[in-house]
């Protein structure tokens, strides 16, 4: 089992503001890394650090974090939002670990 | 720009050896660490373990007893053996780079990808 918990799933309508959350006491102390993964293709980074985009990553994604959650907000979903996203940080022992993953239904 | 290129069989028989290779292209391996990542059809993504260009290791302890990680600098790649294979270890196997900080580590970028299915 995974030490950070994602949600299943979510939904947004387009045009929208869709929060993404990733839970773990970890997340106290480190912050959390987010990946885009759309079907038949490697996961992209889209965010880092406290929140920082990796060039070619559109400025309407953004992270953020408060006590023992992070979040991944998309502000104005696009279609081509629709992905699994999944968070990242270290574990307890300090390996690296990913939530679940959110499958994200852009409506 | 960096680029990573996963090679191996795609398919290996139950309680052998998996062996992968990754070849990084478009820059030098002798910086930040290198990691595998796997993900079983229709599931979520599992780290397997980092190796820093030096050679020094770090394994995901579920899989700890099973793995082992090796770089070549003289060929630019890195290679993964998984021993003792089953059906649960059928995956995607994604190599990436890792880099690691104080508070935060990121993996960018991965390679495609290559499926490796155990089967008799």
């Amino acid at each position: 089992s995974s030490e950070l918990t994602q949600d299943p799933a979510v939904s947004v309508a387009l045009g929208q503001t869709v929060r993404i959350t990733c839970q773990g006491d970890s997340l106290k102390k480190y912050y959390a890394t987010w990946y885009q993964q759309k079907p038949g293709q490697a996961p992209v980074l889209v965010i880092y650090g406290q929140n920082d985009r990796p060039s070619g990553i559109p400025d309407r994604f953004s992270g953020s974090s408060s006590g023992n959650t992070a979040s991944l907000t998309i502000t104005g979903a696009q279609a081509e939002d629709e992905a699994d996203y999944y968070c990242n940080s270290r574990d307890s022992s300090g390996n690296r670990v990913f939530g679940g993953g959110t499958k994200l239904a852009v409506l | 720009q960096v680029q990573l290129q996963e090679s191996g069989p795609g398919l290996v028989k139950p309680s052998e050896t998996l062996s992968l290779t990754c070849t990084v292209s478009g820059g030098s391996i002798t910086s930040d660490y290198w990691s595998w990542i796997r993900q079983p059809p229709g599931k979520g993504l599992e780290w397997i373990g980092s190796i820093y260009y030096s050679g020094s290791t770090n394994y995901n302890p579920p899989l700890k007893s099973r793995v082992t990680m090796s770089v070549d600098t003289s060929k630019n790649h890195f290679s993964l053996k998984l021993s003792s294979v089953t059906a649960a270890d059928t995956a995607v196997y994604y190599c990436a780079r890792h880099h690691e900080s104080t508070r935060y580590g990121w993996f960018d970028p991965w390679g495609q990808g290559t499926l490796v299915t155990v089967s008799s």
